[in-house]
């Protein structure tokens, strides 16, 4: 049984450039949410997809969006990239339904912006 | 403001010891505290508390919660060196119909052999 994966494990973009990263939940998980994890910090919610729609944003710019795929998976995008972006990004799956509020997390993607 | 305060923020012991993390949280809505240890990058679970009293137990970790206190505790016996990590305590609480956890800032054990 697959856990939440993410790719790619690391990139490195300039200042101004966009990124895209993805992930695909745990088997029988839904519900996908993004966090960022800057150095030293405990993670930041940046929003939440189930249904193929944001359900919930964090404290994030509409530079941060987002997108899900009828197979659960995800994608987070982000555009004109500032340094500050530099950080771990964490997807988190969940079953909606499942009776749970546990959240997995997938080893994350880290970005470095120069 | 701080909805989620861990502490202490950082921690270093001798194996073989006790410690007692701790967590308090200012929320509405409160519906559930999760534990997660950090060692690389995936945050891994540990716990997860809704009732006030219940402990739960996974071998020489527990944890507990007081809902009235607003606070839980995450207690690691006989520490080894494999314990060393950043442990995040995160609190649910429906915003809009989404559930995004909040994390406190973690805190990173350090255990010495």
């Amino acid at each position: 049984d697959a856990g939440v994966t993410q790719s790619p494990t690391h990139l490195i973009k300039t200042r101004g450039q966009q990124v895209t990263l993805r992930c695909s939940p745990k088997s029988g998980h839904d519900t996908v949410s993004w966090y960022q994890q800057a150095l030293g910090q405990g993670p930041q919610f940046i929003f939440q997809y189930y249904e193929e729609e944001e359900r919930q944003r964090g404290n994030f710019p509409d530079r941060f969006s987002g997108h899900q795929f009828p197979n659960y998976s995800s994608e987070l995008n982000v555009n004109a990239l500032l340094l500050g972006d530099s950080a771990l990004y964490l997807c988190a799956s969940s079953p909606r339904r499942g009776g749970t509020d546990t959240q997995y997390f997938g080893p994350g993607t880290r970005l470095t912006v120069l | 403001e701080d909805k989620v305060v861990q502490s202490p923020l950082s921690l270093v012991v001798h194996e073989g010891d006790t410690v007692t993390l701790n967590c308090s949280y200012e929320v509405t809505n409160f519906r559930s505290l999760l534990w997660y240890k950090q060692e690389k990058k995936a945050p891994t679970f540990l716990f997860m508390l809704t009732s006030s009293g219940i402990e739960k137990k996974s071998g020489r970790l527990s944890s507990i919660l007081d809902k009235k206190e607003l606070f839980s505790i995450l207690n690691i016996t006989a520490t080894q060196t494999g314990d060393s990590a950043i442990y995040l305590c995160a609190v649910l609480y429906p915003r809009g119909g989404a559930d995004g956890l909040t994390f406190g800032k973690g805190t990173h054990l350090i255990i010495q052999p």
